[in-house]
């Protein structure tokens, strides 16, 4: 079955240590994405990439870090340096939506990790 | 991308329908109207999308008024697992990626 997993769901970490969350896809798509949701909140993006070795940042990608080393995968490194990393983190992918090539630009959430600071 | 306003929260009897409102008065000619819903402590689910017609499919309904300034998403017959936060996002889709801007939705409680 195609779709995307992110690992772990739960994880803790102390202050001042960085930490790695996973994402993988097999859906073949282009575009991946990192949001963050705080308690009662909507998403905010911290980074998109488009395209192997390439990636933007979002609108709060203070204190956090990505790579884009194949297709199938985008980890997302939160640093120490993130005031407040206590969060629901969320992966997605979506078809590039490059003009003519496809008419929208649905994105496909992974479970999410929920990450907690101790 | 242009704003919506939806409900904070709104309650639906089991086996109705539920009808969730989703203002964006500054719409452009370009955006669509796409429907997310997040169960809680899950990603969020694509449920349906349209830019000028009502669209349906075998989630629910896409009712786009007129002036493209509001629309309702429909949920046929609303089951226990409906209850969701459902987010109303509008956005360009032609171009290269975009995020989504996801407010902060409107949270439906289905009632046994």
């Amino acid at each position: 079955d195609g779709g995307i997993t992110q690992s772990p769901k739960y994880l803790f970490r102390k202050e001042g240590q960085n930490v790695t969350l996973s994402c993988e896809q097999n859906l073949n798509h282009d575009a991946m994405y990192w949001y963050r949701q705080d308690p009662g909140q909507g998403l905010r993006l911290i980074y998109y990439s488009q395209i192997v070795n390439d990636f933007q940042k979002g609108d709060i990608a203070e204190g956090y870090s990505v790579s884009r080393e194949k297709k199938e995968s985008f980890p997302l490194t939160v640093t120490s340096a993130q005031k407040n990393p206590t969060a629901f983190y969320l992966c997605a992918s979506s078809i590039t939506g490059l003009a003519g090539v496809s008419s929208y630009n649905e994105q496909f959430f992974g479970p999410g990790t929920r990450l907690t600071v101790l | 991308d242009a704003k919506t306003t939806q409900p904070p929260s709104m309650d639906c009897a089991e086996g109705r329908a539920a009808n969730l409102p989703c203002n964006h008065s500054t719409i452009s000619g370009n955006e669509y109207v796409y429907w997310y819903r997040q169960i809680h402590s899950q990603g969020p689910q694509y449920i349906i999308h349209g830019l000028k017609n009502n669209e349906t499919n075998e989630m629910a309904s896409l009712i786009i008024t007129e002036d493209r300034k509001s629309s309702t998403l429909i949920l046929p017959h609303a089951t226990l697992r409906d209850t969701a936060v459902y987010y109303c996002i509008v956005r360009v889709a032609l171009g290269s990626a975009r995020q989504l801007t996801f407010g902060s939705g409107t949270q439906l409680t289905v009632l046994p």
